[in-house]
């Protein structure tokens, strides 16, 4: 079955260092990768996804397929960054074809 | 915002008690799905819809029932069968084509008393 895991549920880092959350995934086909972020009070949105290869919010993902990772970076974390990110995997099928990670909350201290 | 609205923000009901939480979406999407979300445990996929008048289940839907008579809206009704029904919950929507993102509502905190 299609799996995506986040090891870390929370994730503390100080202003202005680098963070990393990470994502890996299983799944056997060729996956699109998403991070969305949520936070506080707000509505869950997309931050970045594997096929537009941007940088949003200083946010950069980078796809692994030998290590199957979608980790997600950030050279200097701001503390506007603090919220909960999740990664997903969407399937190359109809139907049922979004998997969503258990989340990584960023807290990023002064 | 706009887009997809959720509603009501805030629901509390007694235990025995069936409750619908409301899902609407303007932006002309044919996909509309139910997620659960509980702290550590991410997001759950309770029904999905990819079409009007079709709708399949996801991986709890027990104690959950949907409908979906209009493009525009899937009402989620969480019933008395479902043993553990305090939670948040997400509508979102998309084009339902493969590796679309999803579109998600400000969500519906449930509390059963």
């Amino acid at each position: 079955a299609q799996r995506v895991t986040q090891p870390e549920k929370l994730l503390s880092v100080f202003k202005g260092a680098p963070v990393e959350l990470k994502c890996n995934y299983s799944y056997s086909g060729s996956p699109e990768l998403f991070w969305y972020v949520q936070y506080s009070r707000q509505r869950l949105q997309l931050l970045l996804r594997h096929i537009s290869r941007e940088s949003i919010k200083g946010f950069t993902a980078d796809l692994n397929k030998g290590e199957t990772s979608f980790h997600l970076k950030k050279p200097f974390a701001q503390e506007e960054d603090s919220a909960m990110y999740y990664c997903a995997l969407s399937l190359d099928n109809y139907g049922q074809n979004f998997v969503f990670g258990p989340g990584t909350r960023l807290s990023v201290l002064p | 915002d706009g887009g997809i609205t959720q509603s009501p923000k805030y629901l509390f009901r007694k235990e025995g008690q069936n409750v619908t939480l409301s899902c609407e979406q303007n932006l002309n999407h044919d996909a509309m799905y139910w997620y659960r979300q509980d702290p550590g445990q991410g997001l759950r996929l309770i029904y999905y819809s990819q079409i009007v008048n079709d709708f399949q289940k996801g991986d709890i839907a027990e104690g959950y029932s949907v409908s979906r008579e209009k493009k525009e809206s899937f009402p989620l009704t969480v019933t008395s069968a479902q043993k553990n029904p305090t939670a948040f919950y997400l509508c979102a929507s998309s084009t339902g084509l493969a590796f679309n993102e999803q579109f998600f509502g400000p969500g519906t905190r449930l509390t059963v008393l």
